[in-house]
């Protein structure tokens, strides 16, 4: 099974600032790797996936980067609605389907 | 508009039995995976496994199998997830997810919005 872990597990920030968040692969999982954005009492939003790639009518300020086994999220300037949690996720080898742990963004 | 409607929660004791559902809607139903991704109060997300409605191929995730049981019904377009004796660690959130294995990136890209099962005596 391939862990995911990410870091930091709470991350404090202001608007306006630049958020950086990182997960790594306990293997390679080449570019297979997608974030996800909850806020409480929702379901998980789809961010980016091929570890670049932004989904449908996702802002620009979302980016991703990496490969292999470490990937990065940047919230390039923060906005009130990006406090929320923030999970990779890879696709690389499966089953099963492999979460990290999470990363809080609070202000 | 691709939607994943889901059951609404359950409360039930340990012991009981339980299935519930996502029906899916807006999409080719039997051309993408459904996962089931669960999440514990106050933890993270889980994959519990994935099914693919067409021919009910079913994946589960380790820590799931023999647990829960997955099933499709691809006439009615709905997914399953079943229970023969909850305990009060199954107490969470479900969701059912599709699941596209992109060969550019595999992905969660429609979520329903989660069934709360509670399991208490």
């Amino acid at each position: 099974e391939i862990v995911m872990t990410q870091s930091p597990a709470y991350l404090s920030a202001s608007p306006g600032e630049r958020a950086t968040l990182s997960c790594r692969a306990s293997q390679s999982v080449r570019r297979n790797v997608a974030w996800y954005q909850q806020k409480p009492g929702q379901a998980p939003r789809l961010l980016i996936y091929g570890a670049s790639t932004r989904a449908t009518g996702i802002p620009a300020r979302f980016s991703g980067s990496g490969s292999g086994t470490e990937f990065t999220l940047t919230i390039s300037s923060l906005q009130s609605e990006d406090f929320a949690v923030y999970y990779c996720q890879q696709s690389n080898q499966w089953p099963p389907l492999t979460f990290g742990g999470g990363t809080k963004v609070e202000i | 508009e691709v939607q994943l409607v889901q059951s609404g929660a359950e409360v039930k004791k340990p012991g009981e039995s339980l299935r519930i559902s996502c029906k899916a809607s807006g999409y080719s139903f039997t051309s993408y995976w459904i996962a089931w991704v669960r999440q514990m109060p106050g933890k993270g997300l889980e994959c519990m496994g994935v099914i693919f409605p067409d021919d009910s191929d079913t994946k589960y995730s380790p820590s799931f199998q023999g647990h829960v049981t997955m099933s499709a019904d691809k006439s009615i377009t709905a997914a399953y997830l079943q229970w023969t004796s909850l305990t009060a660690s199954d107490t969470a959130i479900y969701y059912c997810a599709r699941f596209f294995p992109d060969p550019v990136g595999g992905r969660f890209d429609y979520w329903g919005r989660g069934t709360l099962v509670a399991v208490s005596s």
